[in-house]
């Protein structure tokens, strides 16, 4: 089975711009997470999705969104970028069957903001 | 709201040196437990997972860890390291809403 693909894998904006990231599944995989990883901070979760539903949704601000297609396919959007936006978005999906409970990672979207 | 910790930040250590990292949680429901490692240059990989029934798990690689309710811990433990193992470690915690928390990691770096 292919893994978890992102794209793009890296990606440089500047402040007040807005992104889009793309994550494609494991195939037959319904959930797809979101985080983001800094140094220090570890993996700060942003959201997941589950049939095309936000399932879950962590402590960030409305500028970052997201969206599942019927696919799984899923986006996250970062609208008005700010420095601090800089760092590596991963994407995770599950099979979410019983108890088929891990996470496969994506390599990871590198963000730069300047 | 629940969190992770992870004890130590960086770790470094010799070939054949034991290892262990904490890991704490602060969530009173039904939990299950997670080890991921990120070696350099590649994707978050599992490690082990708890998810019920003997509380020391066995992961890839030789590592191990012991699931001690009482305490709030998952630490992870490695008899004796090899060279390869040098690589960034996060503890994560599933809440009964199917949520993830991951720790911050632990940057463990073994030298020859």
């Amino acid at each position: 089975k292919a893994g978890v693909t992102q794209t793009p894998r890296y990606l440089i904006k500047t402040r007040g711009q807005q992104v889009t990231l793309s994550c494609s599944p494991i195939s037959g995989h319904r959930s797809v997470s979101w985080y983001q990883q800094t140094p220090g901070q570890g993996l700060q979760f942003l959201f997941e999705y589950f049939s095309e539903t936000q399932r879950n949704k962590g402590n960030f601000p409305g500028r970052f969104s997201g969206r599942q297609f019927s696919n799984s396919r899923s986006e996250m959007n970062v609208s008005t970028l700010e420095l601090g936006d800089s760092a590596l978005y991963l994407c995770a999906s599950r099979g979410d069957e019983g108890y088929v409970d891990e996470q496969y990672f994506g390599p990871g979207t590198r963000l730069t903001v300047t | 709201a629940q969190s992770v910790s992870q004890h130590n930040h960086h770790v470094i250590l010799s070939e054949a040196a034991s290892l262990e990292l904490g890991c704490n949680y602060s969530y009173g429901g039904t939990v299950n437990l997670f080890w991921y490692v990120q070696y350099p240059g590649q994707h978050l990989q599992l490690l082990l997972k708890y998810f019920s029934g003997d509380p020391l798990v066995k992961g890839i690689k030789g590592f191990e860890a012991e699931f001690i309710k009482s305490k709030f811990s998952f630490n992870l433990r490695k008899p004796s390291v090899q060279w390869s193992d040098t690589a960034e470690y996060f503890c994560a915690v599933k809440d009964s809403w199917g949520k993830f928390q991951f720790g911050a990691g632990t940057q463990v770096v073994v030298t020859p």
